[in-house]
């Protein structure tokens, strides 16, 4: 079963604004990542924060994590078109190398 | 450097035939892994390995066998295909938790 969830399944917003995507996920992690999938391609490493990190910082991006709530959420500020694809959350679990995917957020850009 | 790369990117099999995906990376990387892509239902992994020689399951891997012969080279076999793999599948290598993936391969089995 995927251990993390997107959170909206899609989001449309116009040029220059902040675009916000939420991932929860059920059990204790190491760490989560965020994932940038274009239309027809593999998927680009775009952040990784541990779980004793709060908040993390990569130019336009930041991610921040409660391990409290189990939830993770992704900030792109000031969006442009080409920020225009599907993103996902990835976990891995206790001493595990399985990076466990979410079904992911696809985004849409508008000029 | 290439990274990670997949052959084929295309394939259409009928039922019950037979194939392979190979991946190869050229980042020395110790771990590899295979994910399948099927629309709504993000990625889900296949296998996985942790070294040379080495291979698990992960949570899809009914009808699937994979093998690590050599560090750099991780193969995705189908024995006898059948229509519900039809999806798009994934290899990668991970440095650090972090995973460098190839293009992807497309297979239609009909």
């Amino acid at each position: 079963s995927q251990q993390g969830e997107e959170d909206p399944q899609a989001l449309s917003i116009q040029e220059g604004e902040n675009a916000t995507m939420n991932c929860s996920y059920k059990t204790s992690i190491n760490n989560l990542q965020w994932y940038r999938q274009n239309s027809g391609r593999g998927l680009v490493h775009l952040i990784l924060i541990r779980s004793n990190e709060r908040e993390k910082h990569s130019g336009r991006l930041r991610v921040t994590l409660d391990t409290s709530k189990k939830s993770s959420s992704l900030l792109i500020t000031a969006s442009r078109a080409a920020d225009t694809a599907s993103y996902f959350c990835a976990t891995t679990q206790g001493g595990s190398e399985k990076l466990v995917f979410g079904k992911g957020t696809k985004l849409t850009v508008n000029p | 450097n290439a990274g990670v790369t997949q052959t084929p990117k295309f394939r259409v099999l009928k039922t019950g035939q037979s194939m392979t995906l190979l991946c190869a990376q050229d980042m020395n990387h110790e771990y590899m892994y295979w994910y399948r892509q099927d629309p709504g239902m993000g990625l889900r992994l296949i296998h996985y390995s942790v070294g040379e020689g080495t291979t698990a399951k992960g949570e899809v891997p009914d009808g699937y066998n994979v093998s690590r012969l050599k560090k750099q080279n991780f193969l995705l076999g189908l024995e006898s295909a059948a229509p519900s793999q039809t999806s798009v599948y994934f290899c990668a290598s991970s440095l650090g938790g972090r995973l460098f993936f190839g293009s992807g391969t497309q297979l239609s089995v009909l």
